[in-house]
């Protein structure tokens, strides 16, 4: 498709399990970014790559989070030992990149619950 | 602390009328701003950015003002449409290495018909 894409849509799992969570950016982008959005919040930063480099993962909450790019396209956020606060929207976005500004495109997100 | 403040977390307005979204920074070092508009279970669609070049940009119905000396931007809506409710996002966001974004908690607008 022409969006950037994420899977799962939704995902239920138990505490302390690991969780993997996609994200098929826009054909083209180069940059690639996850934030989360809490209830009642609005959207955190996470993470930043350009390409398949991450010069700023400021925003992961815990070493519990990790995330990976390869071949400058897919990018996998992984949660390890999930907690119940860990519950929230994870949303991708990715933008054209090239050094200066511009508007960056989500996916739909996929919500997490920590039972 | 909060970098970007929407102060009112819901609006309604009168199908036809304009709606004033309003959003505050704090960081001087913001230069770029943008607008997002969010259905539920769906993810933010841009619609309006403006640089801190300007004090005005318009697309149609929509129009960003901002205010650099008072840390300040507006979205106007006009004529406002039923289809418009939805949860609005400002965002900041400075020249740097990673042009992230930082958001604001949102407006949920309901527009009546």
């Amino acid at each position: 498709g022409a969006g950037v894409s994420q899977s799962p849509s939704n995902k239920v799992t138990e505490k302390g399990k690991d969780v993997e969570l996609r994200c098929d950016p826009i054909s083209g982008h180069t940059a690639l970014y996850w934030y989360r959005q809490s209830l009642g919040q609005g959207l955190e930063f996470l993470i930043y790559f350009q390409g398949n480099s991450a010069p700023d993962k400021s925003g992961l909450p815990s070493d519990r989070f990790s995330a990976e790019r390869t071949g400058g396209s897919v990018s996998t956020l992984t949660i390890q030992r999930t907690q119940q606060e860990d519950s929230a929207v994870y949303l991708c976005a990715s933008s054209l990149g090239g050094g200066h500004h511009q508007p960056q495109h989500f996916g739909d997100g996929t919500r997490l619950s920590i039972l | 602390d909060q970098q970007v403040k929407q102060n009112s977390p819901s609006l309604s307005v009168q199908e036809g009328r304009i709606s004033i979204l309003n959003c505050d920074y704090t960081n001087s070092m913001f230069d770029y701003f943008l607008w997002y508009k969010k259905y539920p279970a769906e993810g933010p669609t841009f619609l309006i950015s403006i640089s801190s070049i300007k004090d005005k940009n318009e697309d149609g119905r929509f129009t960003v003002f901002l205010n650099k000396s008072a840390k300040h931007l507006s979205l106007h809506i006009v004529p406002s449409q039923p289809g418009d409710s939805a949860v609005y996002f400002c965002a900041a966001s400075e020249t740097s290495g990673t042009y992230k974004y930082i958001f604001g908690t949102g407006t949920r607008l309901k527009v009546l018909a």
